[in-house]
């Protein structure tokens, strides 16, 4: 069963607009990773964050860190059509990295 | 460098049959991860080899095995297939196991058993 859950489960905004992605987890977690997915390919890395961060940036990507609300959050910033895909969120836990449900952002032109 | 690489890319089986995935990770790394990935159960993780040793195992039945070779490539094989076992199977490599560096997938095995 999944660890965590994302937040919303889909998402549609337009071209510029900024786009905010949640996540909780449930576990104790060494670090919270965040990555995307395009239809039919594989994940693809975005932001490793480790637990006694608070926030990380990465070009137009941030991503905060609660620990004691066990939640993150993932915003893009003036987003294109491009960032249309699947953002998962995995938590580490010991060795193994689990992943949430996943929020599929949709950005119209 | 090569990124990680999945062979084959589709696959149609049989109920019953069996069939072998293959994975080359990214040069250099020696820990490699497999995930199956369904839209009911989203990502669940299979399980992951290091240095040919297996390390951790998800929730899955015993008709669900791999291997690592000495050059890191890894092999998961489904034994009985079973009509759920439909699914993209993506496999991961990093650099070191344990979770404090970032996976690199390949894109996928797409399984379909009818």
């Amino acid at each position: 069963s999944q660890q965590g859950e994302e937040d919303p489960q889909a998402l549609s905004i337009q071209e510029g607009e900024n786009a905010t992605m949640n996540c909780s987890y449930k576990t104790s977690i060494n670090n919270l990773q965040w990555y995307r997915q395009n239809s039919g390919r594989g994940l693809v890395h975005l932001i490793l964050i480790r637990s006694n961060e608070r926030e990380k940036h990465s070009g137009r990507l941030r991503v905060t860190l609660d620990t004691s609300k066990k939640s993150s959050s993932l915003l893009i910033t003036a987003s294109r059509a491009a960032d249309t895909a699947s953002y998962f969120c995995g938590e580490t836990s010991g060795s193994r990295l689990t992943f949430g449900e996943g929020t599929q952002l949709t950005v119209n032109p | 460098k090569a990124g990680v690489t999945q062979t084959p890319r589709y696959l149609i089986k049989t109920r019953g049959q069996q069939v072998t995935l293959s994975c080359s990770p990214i040069s250099g790394h020696r820990s490699v991860s497999w995930y199956q990935q369904t839209p009911g159960q989203g990502l669940q993780f299979l399980f992951e080899y290091f240095s040919e040793t297996q390390r951790n195992k998800g929730n899955f039945p015993g008709r669900f095995s791999g291997r690592q070779f000495s050059n890191s490539r890894s092999e998961m094989n489904v034994s009985t297939l079973e009509l759920g076992d439909s699914a993209l199977y993506l496999c991961a490599s990093s650099s070191r196991t344990g979770r404090d560096s970032p996976l690199h997938f390949g894109n996928g095995t797409r399984l379909t058993v009818t």
